[in-house]
């Protein structure tokens, strides 16, 4: 079965500091994997996945499938990033859809 | 932007009662999920839904709990005698389309928080 986990329960940094969120899978199959954010008080909300490559409000991840891992970073961290993050794979096959999440991170970035 | 939206946002229930969580999907939505998360714990997939039936459920989602989209628009969860183990966080996704090509983003709903006493 698929396993997410995300070692760091709270990661605080301070404003303009480099921020990385350590995520780690195990899944022998080609996972997609995601990173979902959820703001104080504001519902789960996707932040990037792994298929688009995109940087978003200058978050990247990277796949790394030879250490299963899904590390997310900013080179600069802002107090809105302030929020829980979550990684989570979705193992495909017969199980699209089905998202495996991660115990998630609270980030707190200081003033 | 067209969210998905959950009704009510927080139940109490006493145990052994039955209960139903709505949720209204995005309009053009074809795939529906329900999730839950226990207080201080992971989000767990309970149901994926398409086509009015059962895609994948987890161990969780056992005989107690059910599906149902009585209409056009609601997307329901039903548990029919309510433990105390069922508090939790109740978040409801859609997402347009699941093939075994890819996933889609799914978006998720506020939640329902469900407190059984």
């Amino acid at each position: 079965a698929q396993r997410v986990t995300q070692p760091e329960k709270l990661l605080s940094v301070f404003k303009g500091a480099p921020v990385e969120l350590k995520c780690n899978y195990s899944y022998s199959g080609s996972p997609e994997l995601f990173w979902y954010v959820q703001y104080s008080r504001q519902r789960l909300q996707l932040l990037l996945r792994h298929i688009s490559r995109e940087s978003i409000k200058g978050f990247t991840a990277d796949l790394n499938k030879g250490e299963t891992s899904f590390h997310l970073k900013k080179p600069f961290a802002q107090e809105e990033d302030s929020a829980m993050y979550y990684c989570a794979l979705d193992a495909g096959g017969t199980s699209y859809g089905k998202l495996t999440f991660g115990q998630g991170t609270i980030l707190t970035v200081h003033p | 932007e067209p969210e998905v939206t959950q009704t009510p946002s927080h139940q109490v229930t006493q145990m052994g009662q039955e209960v139903i969580l709505r949720c209204v999907p995005i309009s053009n939505h074809l795939y529906f999920y329900w999730y839950r998360q226990i207080l201080g714990q992971k989000v767990e997939f309970l149901v994926s839904f398409y086509n009015n039936e059962i895609s994948e459920k987890s161990e969780i989602f056992d005989d107690q709990f059910s599906v149902e989209r009585p209409d056009g628009s609601n997307f329901t969860l039903k548990i029919r005698s309510t433990k105390l183990e069922d508090s939790a966080m109740y978040f409801c996704a859609s997402s347009r389309l699941t093939s075994v090509r890819g996933t889609d983003t799914q978006y998720f709903g506020p939640g329902t928080r469900l407190t059984v006493l």
